[in-house]
């Protein structure tokens, strides 16, 4: 079965950093693209940043360019997102979901989602 | 970037109807449009990709059609679960697909 769980979510202070990780299960992560994707509380879907299976490839949204890192341990078999420089619109809930091979931008496994919360 | 306009906002039906949800884009992004099925506290679900694929397991009265600009979700005699929200995304214009605003399905 496969699982996506993400975690290190939390309050933090504008202007500070977080790191979230995903914890992938139950299929070959090192084959996959994988995604962050957030939802602002009571807003839509937007997509904040892309990395290929093999970490070469990696793409962000120009909300948090500049901002964010994404990487990956494929030997670990997770996917990490470093946030810094946070602001308040920042404020979301993180997924994490993978590239369906045959259409790669789209999401066919999603983590449940780590809150993170930027605020003084 | 291109923009997806998605309508209604807001739906209301009952369990058996028939409802239909739009999606327009800005530009023609030929049939790279997903939909998604999204319940209060869960993580989005993959409806239907390429327009109108419907993804494993999904319900076969889910369907979905269009091409180009214009792109439609149909849900065919609603069932309790289908309540939820909605949304479509393009991936034409990677990285920066987008997503619709969201259809809220709600019980009538």
């Amino acid at each position: 079965e496969v699982q996506l769980v993400e975690s290190g979510g939390g309050l933090v202070q504008p202007g500070g950093s977080l790191r979230l990780s995903c914890a992938a299960s139950g299929f070959t992560f090192s084959s996959y693209e994988m995604n962050w994707v957030r939802q602002a509380p009571g807003k839509g879907l937007e997509w904040v940043s892309y990395i290929s299976s093999s970490g070469s490839t990696i793409y962000y949204a120009d909300s948090v360019k500049g901002r964010f890192t994404i990487s990956r341990d494929n030997a670990k078999n997770s996917l990490y997102l470093q946030m810094n420089s946070l602001r308040a619109e920042d404020t979301a809930v993180y997924y994490c979901a993978r590239g369906m091979p045959i259409q790669l931008w789209t999401y066919d496994y999603w983590g449940q989602g780590t809150l993170v919360t930027v605020s003084s | 970037a291109i923009r997806i306009t998605q309508s209604p906002s807001s739906l209301s039906a009952s369990t058996g109807d028939r409802v239909t949800i739009t999606c327009r884009a800005s530009q023609g992004i030929s049939s790279y449009l997903a939909w998604y099925q999204q319940k209060p506290g869960k993580a989005p679900k993959l409806l239907i990709y390429a327009a109108s694929t419907l993804q494993s397991g999904v319900p076969s009265r889910f369907s979905g059609s269009g091409s180009g600009t214009d792109f439609t979700l149909t849900i065919s005699c609603l069932q309790s679960e289908d309540f939820a929200t909605y949304y479509c995304q393009q991936y034409y214009s990677y990285p920066g697909i987008t997503f619709g605003q969201g259809t809220r399905l709600e019980i009538k």
